[in-house]
């Protein structure tokens, strides 16, 4: 079985610029996470989708990240414009729906803003 | 808020030793609880779970002790190996649909990095 696929792994990118993560879930899955890890730390929930309808963007700095999962399957975040506190790895996330909160991880895009 | 914490942030051991890391957490009504291991550069990966029902659960090599009395989880690795050098996370669901359902947002405490010498 397939895991969880994100691209790019890396992306360097000047303050201000704006930048777009991809994230394919495990097949079938229908809850998909979108995670922000600063160094040192461990991850943090930016948002959350169940199919392609959002459970929780609470943490989501909505004034400069975006995040859509039109079709249910695949999902986008967006930084716009980007800021040097947003240097970190996303990950993405995604889990069955059924198993108690099992959630496997993609290996993360990790984002530097110069 | 509630959060999950671990008590040391770093723990060296010798290849062929036991390694335990520990966990504190703050919400008393936490019933159920995830261990994840992240090597650099990948993800984190499911090591193994424990609901509030139960004291201990055996996996391969690994162990989860959990004491609600204080509120105090650790996660045992038999017979660790360089390959599990890695930072450890346990981590909670959280989030109105928390509850041992698969909705819950998870939170992470901030991870003990474990390094093994051969």
């Amino acid at each position: 079985e397939a895991g969880v696929a994100q691209s790019p792994r890396y992306k360097i990118i000047e303050k201000r610029q704006s930048v777009a993560f991809w994230c394919n879930p495990i097949s079938g899955h229908a809850t998909l996470y979108w995670y922000q890890q600063i160094l040192g730390q461990g991850p943090k929930l930016l948002i959350q989708f169940q199919n392609n309808g959002v459970v929780d963007d609470s943490q989501l700095p909505k004034d400069r990240f975006s995040a859509e999962r039109l079709k249910g399957v695949d999902s986008t975040l967006k930084i716009q414009p980007a800021k040097l506190e947003d240097s970190a790895v996303y990950l993405c996330a995604s889990s069955a729906g059924l198993a108690k909160n099992i959630q496997y991880f993609g290996a993360g895009t990790r984002l530097s803003v110069l | 808020g509630e959060s999950v914490g671990l008590h040391l942030p770093t723990l060296s051991v010798q290849e062929g030793d036991n390694s335990i890391i520990n966990c504190a957490y703050s919400n008393s009504a936490s019933d159920y609880f995830i261990w994840y291991k992240q090597e650099s550069g990948k993800g984190p990966q499911f090591i193994i779970d424990i609901r509030s029902n139960m004291d201990k659960r055996q996996g391969q090599r690994v162990t989860v002790l959990l004491n609600k009395t204080v509120k105090h989880l650790s996660l045992q690795i038999a017979a660790t190996q360089p390959g599990d050098s890695a930072v450890y996370f346990c981590a909670e669901p959280s989030g109105p649909d928390a509850g041992g359902t698969s909705y819950g947002k998870l939170t992470f405490g901030q991870g003990t990095i474990l390094t093994v010498h051969p």
